[in-house]
């Protein structure tokens, strides 16, 4: 199946903890995204990477640092987890100004 | 003043009725438009782009850009249950990944 995938589905942790989440993609784009979905369902990009280079970076804590080893992979790594990181996570990719397709997302919850 | 905005809803629409959602945008350089669908506890999955203004169809769905009054919107024909879900309206500026999305409007159709 052409899609893009996340792991893992859910992810339960403590406070103080540090969590990665890893995403895939096989549709040949060059250009892939983190979102993150509040309570409120609100959507909210938080970085992108274009052929393995950082293009977008928005005012994310330094907590937060994504890491693309190739242009189908893009990873996000979580230092020091807090009550506020609770969300939905979602990768998603496109091709360089395209239509952007999502993945299934990941669904975080700080205790 | 929001980048992106639709009204929350919940907005019910009787089976076999047009469903008519809205969302207005600030950015006026703003020049790729989209919606999408998200059913609780799924990913936003795309239905429609549009770039220029005026009608764009595809199935049931139309999408409808003005943008001098900075205005998109997504009629759906012939609604269906299974078009209840929440419908997100994006945006983004020529050449720039970022997609600014609006808080989404809550679609219900009655059967």
């Amino acid at each position: 199946d052409t899609a893009v995938s996340q792991t893992p589905k859910y992810l339960v942790t403590q406070m103080g903890n540090d969590k990665s989440i890893k995403c895939e993609q096989n549709l040949g784009h060059d250009t892939m995204y983190w979102y993150k979905q509040d309570s409120k369902k609100f959507l909210k990009i938080m970085f992108s990477y274009n052929n393995k280079e950082l293009i977008i970076n928005e005012t994310v804590p330094n907590r937060f640092s994504p890491k693309s080893p190739d242009k189908a992979h893009l990873n996000l790594h979580i230092n020091s987890l807090e009550l506020g990181d609770s969300a939905v996570y979602f990768c998603a990719s496109s091709r360089t100004s395209g239509e952007q397709f999502f993945g299934p997302g990941t669904r975080l919850t700080v205790l | 003043q929001k980048e992106v905005e639709q009204n929350s809803g919940p907005l019910s629409v009787p089976e076999g009725a047009i469903a008519s959602l809205n969302c207005t945008y600030s950015d006026r350089v703003s020049q790729s438009f989209f919606w999408y669908r998200q059913y609780s506890g799924k990913s936003p999955e795309l239905i429609m782009s549009i770039y220029s203004n005026g009608d764009k169809e595809d199935g049931r769905f139309t999408a409808q850009l003005n943008k001098a009054s900075q205005y998109v919107s997504l009629l759906i024909r012939d609604s269906q249950p299974s078009d209840s879900a929440t419908y997100l309206c994006a945006v983004s500026r020529f050449g720039n990944e970022k997609l600014t999305f609006g808080t989404g409007t809550r679609l219900t159709i009655i059967p």
